[in-house]
């Protein structure tokens, strides 16, 4: 168990359907990072947020907005959904934001888009 | 982002030793070596991290070239838990931009273990 929680496990939705997920991550951790597993993209970052702040974007759609809130949980939302974002959503948290810190990952929320 | 080239797959014996290659021929001073291991149906988990010398943890043991070109990740007794994609990753130590602390994975070596 990695400290890492995230909500739902699984999602079922119908393409231009909205959804969010919800990570909390280890406690004491500022670092929230979000990737997207897909059979054809691999494991690809989204997104980084640090202490309530955006850090950093990836390979983030302009359909996907993620936030930080003051209890350092994080939320990612999907909207607009099409079937090409059925994938494996996870959500990782460290200490701190530099490159050398560890990353702890949750077990993902799978999406289908019907 | 420094590129990492990695074989596809492995195979070994279930309680023998396993050596993972990794080739970063472009490779920066400031680039630390990160290993992630992604079990079936679960989420990456971190595995062991180096700069300039060999690391030894309780999960593995780093080996890493002279002229860090290359580095191998050394399982000393694979066990069938063992069997996953292993990522071998490149990270800026800088702590000034958040860009740098992403993970960048390829697509990582599938290691099987026989029984």
């Amino acid at each position: 168990d990695s400290g890492v929680t995230q909500t739902p496990k699984h999602l079922i939705t119908a393409t231009g359907q909205r959804v969010t997920l919800r990570c909390s991550p280890r406690s004491g951790d500022l670092s929230v990072y979000w990737y997207q597993q897909s059979l054809d993209q691999g494991l690809q970052f989204l997104i980084h947020y640090y202490n309530g702040e955006e850090r950093a974007k990836g390979n983030i759609l302009e359909r996907f907005s993620a936030q930080q809130f003051p209890d350092l949980h994080s939320e990612l939302n999907l909207s607009s959904l099409e079937l090409g974002d059925s994938a494996l959503y996870f959500c990782a948290s460290s200490v701190a934001a530099g490159g050398y810190n560890e990353q702890f990952f949750g077990p993902g929320t799978r999406l289908t888009v019907l | 982002d420094a590129k990492t080239t990695q074989p596809n797959s492995m195979e070994s014996n279930e309680e023998e030793p396993v050596h993972l290659p990794c080739n970063h021929s472009t490779i920066s001073g400031t680039d630390y070596i990160h290993w992630y291991r992604q079990l079936p149906s679960q989420g990456p988990e971190y595995v062991i991290h180096g700069l300039t010398s060999n690391v030894n943890n309780r999960m593995a043991s780093l080996a890493i070239a002279e002229d860090r070109k290359s580095s191998t990740l050394i399982l000393h007794r694979a066990t069938l838990r063992d069997a996953a994609v292993y990522y071998c990753i490149l990270r800026s130590t800088s702590t000034s931009t958040g860009a740098n602390s992403k993970l960048t994975f390829g697509k990582g070596i599938t290691l099987s273990v026989r029984p």
